[in-house]
């Protein structure tokens, strides 16, 4: 069964502080990884896919990188409009659908 | 464009009540969602369509019944909901449809409907 933990739960920030965010992950096949962000009432809304280990994408202030057992979201000097919850999501070769973790909640302060 | 619509935004239904949820997406994807998200946890998957053709029911209860009308549009019919069905209902769609079951295609998701059962 696959299985992804995000790690940590809650993260506090001040602007301006540069952070990691973890998702570690146990597949048969990893075929994707997914990051999204998720606004409080709002639906996830997608960040990156990535297929391989070695495998980075970049984005205004967030860069993912991928390993063949964990995949890290960097955050580079943090705004308080970056404070959201990621979410962290894998599909194998044999499961049907994703896997999502837990998330963890972003907050960014002044 | 990557957007997929979602109607209405909140939902507030009796027990006894009828109600519709819909959604759209005009980019040419053939795989299109439905899950469920309660607070402070992940969506959970209900169903998946492939090609219009119902292809994953993850054990849903029949009070929640899906249906896709053609390739842009999905609607989830809702009846007699208990109020553990409150949640945040999220419509997604991926480019591919399913291939034995699976697609790598990356999920775009809806803003989401609020529901809320009296």
């Amino acid at each position: 069964e696959d299985q992804v933990t995000q790690s940590p739960e809650a993260l506090r920030l001040q602007e301006g502080e540069s952070s990691s965010l973890n998702c570690s992950y146990t597949v048969s096949g990893l075929r994707g990884l997914f990051w999204y962000r998720q606004d409080p009432g709002k639906g996830p809304e997608f960040l990156f896919t990535l297929y391989s280990a070695g495998e980075e994408k970049e984005k205004e202030r967030l860069k993912a990188t991928l390993t063949k057992k964990e995949s890290f979201l960097h955050i580079t000097a943090p705004k308080p409009e970056d404070s959201a919850t990621y979410l962290c999501a894998v599909k194998s070769g044999t499961a049907s659908k994703l896997t999502f973790g837990t998330g963890t909640r972003l907050q960014v302060t002044l | 464009d990557t957007e997929v619509t979602q109607t209405p935004k909140h939902l507030v239904m009796g027990m006894t009540n009828k109600k519709s949820l819909k959604c759209e997406q005009h980019m040419g994807h053939r795989a299109m969602y439905w899950y469920k998200q309660k607070a402070k946890k992940p969506p959970e998957l209900m169903f998946v369509y492939s090609y219009e053709k119902l292809s994953i029911n993850e054990s849903v209860p029949s009070r929640f019944s899906p249906e896709c009308p053609n390739s842009s549009l999905l609607n989830l019919h809702l009846h007699a909901l208990q109020p553990e069905d409150s949640a945040l209902y999220l419509c997604a769609s991926s480019q591919s449809g399913l291939m034995g079951g699976t697609s790598t295609d990356t999920q775009y998701f809806g803003p989401g409907t609020r529901l809320t059962v009296l």
